[in-house]
C-alpha cells in the first residue's frame, strides 16, 4: 500500500485540454513536492509546496496544498505535447530529509 | 552548475555477477540518496546519507545490496549476485540537507539489465 496515493494512474488527453492530477494520503506532511520525468532521465522538482492551502502557479500548472497538508493536486490548463511525462508527488515528514513517493501519473497529451 | 552524474548510463549484466553503480552529488550537498524505479514507476528508496551521520539503509532489499559513500562526496551502490528482479533504473539524487524543505535533484539513472 502506497503511503502517497496518485490518481490517476494513466491520463491520455488531446492538446488544449484541462487535466488534474490527486496525490492523497491518511499522513500529514510537512512539505510536499512535485516532480516531472520524461523518459531516460530522471525527475526533474516542479514544485514545494510547504503551507496548508497554499496554491503556487507556474505558468500553466496550479499546484495546491490541502488545508490539512494531507494531499495536493496538480491542475494543468490547455495541455501541451511538451507536458507529456510521469508526474510524481512526494511528500516530506517531520522535516527528517526523508522524502515518501507517490506510484506516479503517466500523462500523454496528443497534437 | 553540474548536476547529479551517474555511471554508467546503462548496464547489462549476467546473473549471478557483481556489479557497481556511481553517483557523483551536486557539490555541496550534504545528503544523499539512492531510489530503484521499475518500467516508468514510482520510486522505490533504498538508502540515505547525510554528512557524516551513519546512513539510513532501512530501504535495501536484500544483503545482496550494499551502498557507501567516501569523503561525503561519491557514492557506489553495490549488488552482489545480481538477480533478474534487480533489473531496473537506479537513481541518484542530492539536496543541501541543511533545513528543510529538502528537495532533492536527480540524476539521469543508470539502467540495469540482469539477464
Amino acid at each position: 500500500t502506497q503511503l502517497l496515493e496518485q490518481s490517476p494512474q494513466f491520463l491520455s488527453i488531446q492538446e488544449g485540454e484541462n487535466l488534474t492530477v490527486y496525490c492523497n494520503s491518511s499522513s500529514v506532511f510537512s512539505s510536499l513536492q512535485w516532480y516531472r520525468q520524461e523518459p531516460g532521465e530522471g525527475p526533474v522538482l516542479l514544485v514545494t509546496v510547504v503551507t496548508g492551502g497554499e496554491v503556487k502557479k507556474l505558468k500553466r500548472l496550479t499546484f495546491q496544498f490541502g488545508d490539512a497538508r494531507k494531499d495536493s493536486s496538480l491542475h494543468i490548463t490547455a495541455a501541451q505535447p511538451g507536458d507529456t511525462g510521469l508526474y510524481l508527488c512526494a511528500g516530506e515528514k517531520n522535516a527528517g530529509n526523508m522524502l515518501t513517493f507517490g506510484g506516479g501519473t503517466r500523462l500523454m497529451v496528443k497534437p | 552548475g553540474a548536476g547529479v552524474s551517474q555511471s554508467p548510463s546503462n548496464k547489462v549484466t549476467e546473473k549471478g555477477k557483481d556489479v557497481e553503480l556511481r553517483c557523483d552529488p551536486i557539490s555541496g550537498h550534504t545528503a544523499l540518496y539512492w531510489y530503484r524505479q521499475s518500467l516508468g514507476q514510482g520510486l522505490e528508496f533504498l538508502i540515505y546519507f547525510q554528512g557524516n551521520s551513519a546512513p539510513d539503509k532501512s530501504g535495501l532489499p536484500s544483503d545482496r545490496f550494499s551502498a557507501e559513500r567516501t569523503g561525503g562526496s561519491v557514492s557506489t551502490l553495490t549488488i552482489q549476485r545480481t538477480q533478474q528482479e534487480d533489473s531496473a533504473v537506479y537513481l541518484c539524487a542530492s539536496s543541501l540537507g541543511s533545513a528543510g524543505p529538502y528537495e532533492q535533484y536527480f540524476g539521469p539513472g543508470t539502467r540495469l539489465t540482469v539477464t
